[in-house]
């Protein structure tokens, strides 16, 4: 069973930062391509970034709203998926979810696994 | 690419039909997919690439539409099937909609 297990998530003050963690089981993680998707509170879901496997590159790539002030990353030895938050601000409030693309070509660029999602509030 | 779900809340009866929309701001060809997501629960995928439903989603969801305009169709709706939905294209990066929330009362 694919379970996604978010944690690392509280309060935090404008300007300061916050890494969220991922721990992945049931699938091979080395071969997927991860993300990040949030919601802020009364809002919809916002893709936040990815990373691409190792055997893609590893890259990863960010919107516009957190462009050089987060960072993904992973460690395939811990099945574990980062989410580095830096400068944060209080738009940057809501639950963060980990989430799988789709393992499968034919619907490659969606996510079919998702995490429970990890609170982060961005206050003073 | 902006996608736009309309309207924010639709209420039913058990058993009901139920069409949800989804209008994107430039073509998304049939680059779009559904998700449910339920109030405590991780967001599910439903549909894909506009059409296709995803592994496990019964047939009474269905999905239809191309270029702009996109529809969801719960045949016969359930209890269970009280969520927010989501739209989500992959034509141009990757955007969801606004959702709409069901309710079945």
């Amino acid at each position: 069973e694919v379970q996604l297990v978010e944690s690392g998530g509280g309060l935090v003050k404008p300007g300061g930062s916050l890494r969220l963690s991922c721990e992945a089981s049931g699938f091979t993680f080395n071969n997927a391509w991860m993300s990040w998707v949030r919601q802020a509170p009364g809002k919809g879901l916002e893709w936040v970034g990815r990373i691409k496997s190792k055997t893609d590159g590893g890259t990863s790539d960010f919107a516009a709203p957190v462009k050089g002030r987060f960072t993904i990353s992973r460690d395939d030895s811990k099945n574990s998926l980062y989410l580095q938050m830096n400068s944060l601000k209080t738009e940057d409030t809501g639950v963060y979810y980990c989430t799988r693309y789709c393992s499968s070509a034919s619907c490659f660029h969606y996510f079919d696994y998702w995490g429970q999602g990890s609170l982060v509030t961005v206050s003073s | 690419i902006v996608l736009t779900q309309s309207p924010a809340t639709l209420s039913f009866s058990p058993g009901e039909r139920a069409t949800l929309s989804c209008r994107a701001s430039q073509s998304v060809t049939t680059k779009l997919a559904w998700y449910q997501h339920r109030p405590g629960q991780a967001p599910r995928l439903l549909i894909y690439d506009v059409s296709n439903r995803a592994t496990g989603i019964p047939a009474r969801f269905s999905g239809s539409g191309s270029g702009t305009d996109f529809t969801l169709t719960i045949s016969s709706l359930e209890p269970e099937d009280s969520a927010v939905y989501y739209c989500q294209q992959r034509a141009d990066w990757l955007t969801f909609g606004g959702g709409t929330k069901v309710e079945i009362k």
